[in-house]
């Protein structure tokens, strides 16, 4: 499977805390994409990082990106109650004419007031 | 605003009932997707069409369907629904097939069969 594995699976941390998910993808990138998504809804873009970048920010978002490790961290800083949410990262496979996302497994955030 | 509209929310059917999905836009992309996605899952691409190009997924089952009439709209079929096929379907858009483009999501049909 080419699937992105996502690492903690569930992370529950007060308001006010940093919140760090991992991601670790199979194939090489051209970049890697977060998405959130608040329960029974549909996702939401967060971040779009390319793969010859190491670091980005957005807000109280910061990834990371280690192309040599295919891994990648988003860091939620002073998260707020309205962060609880599930978080996916995401790759471009190139297929020819074609592209696609891949979604890594999700980390599960939940931000208690 | 611009976004991604489907319908219906929930949808409830009973095993072996044709059911559609629909979905519409109005960001005027040329890309638009289906995801089947399970609870506790990632969301899973069943297929998308490039314009009128339709691209199926390998392992997606041959009891979905999916139509685009027009650039706005895109229908997910599925044909004979069985128990495994409860889930949130997602349908998304993107502008053009490159290698720096993001979705943009509906908020999901949430199907449930009985």
């Amino acid at each position: 499977s080419q699937q992105g594995e996502e690492d903690p699976q569930a992370l529950s941390i007060q308001e006010g805390e940093n919140a760090t998910m991992n991601c670790s993808y199979k194939t090489s990138i051209n970049n890697l994409q977060w998405y959130r998504q608040n329960s029974g809804r549909g996702l939401v873009h967060l971040i779009l990082i390319r793969s010859n970048e190491r670091e980005k920010h957005s807000g109280r978002l910061r990834v990371t990106l280690d192309t040599s490790k295919k891994s990648s961290s988003l860091l939620i800083t002073a998260s707020r109650a309205a962060d609880t949410a599930s978080y996916f990262c995401a790759t471009i496979v190139y297929g020819g004419a074609t592209n696609k996302l891949i979604f890594g497994t999700g980390t599960l955030l939940a931000v208690q007031p | 605003d611009a976004m991604v509209i489907q319908n219906p929310r929930y949808q409830v059917t009973q095993f072996g009932k044709p059911v559609t999905l629909s979905c519409s836009q109005t960001l005027n992309h040329n890309v638009m997707y289906w995801y089947q996605q399970k609870s506790s899952q990632a969301p899973k691409l069943l297929f998308h069409y490039y314009d009128k190009d339709f691209n199926n997924e390998a392992d997606t089952p041959d009891n979905f369907q999916s139509r685009r009439p027009n650039t706005s709209f895109c229908f997910l079929d599925i044909r004979s629904p069985g128990l495994g096929d409860a889930a949130m379907y997602l349908c998304a858009t993107s502008r053009v097939l490159g290698r720096s483009y993001t979705q943009y999501f509906g908020p999901g049909t949430r199907l449930t069969v009985l």
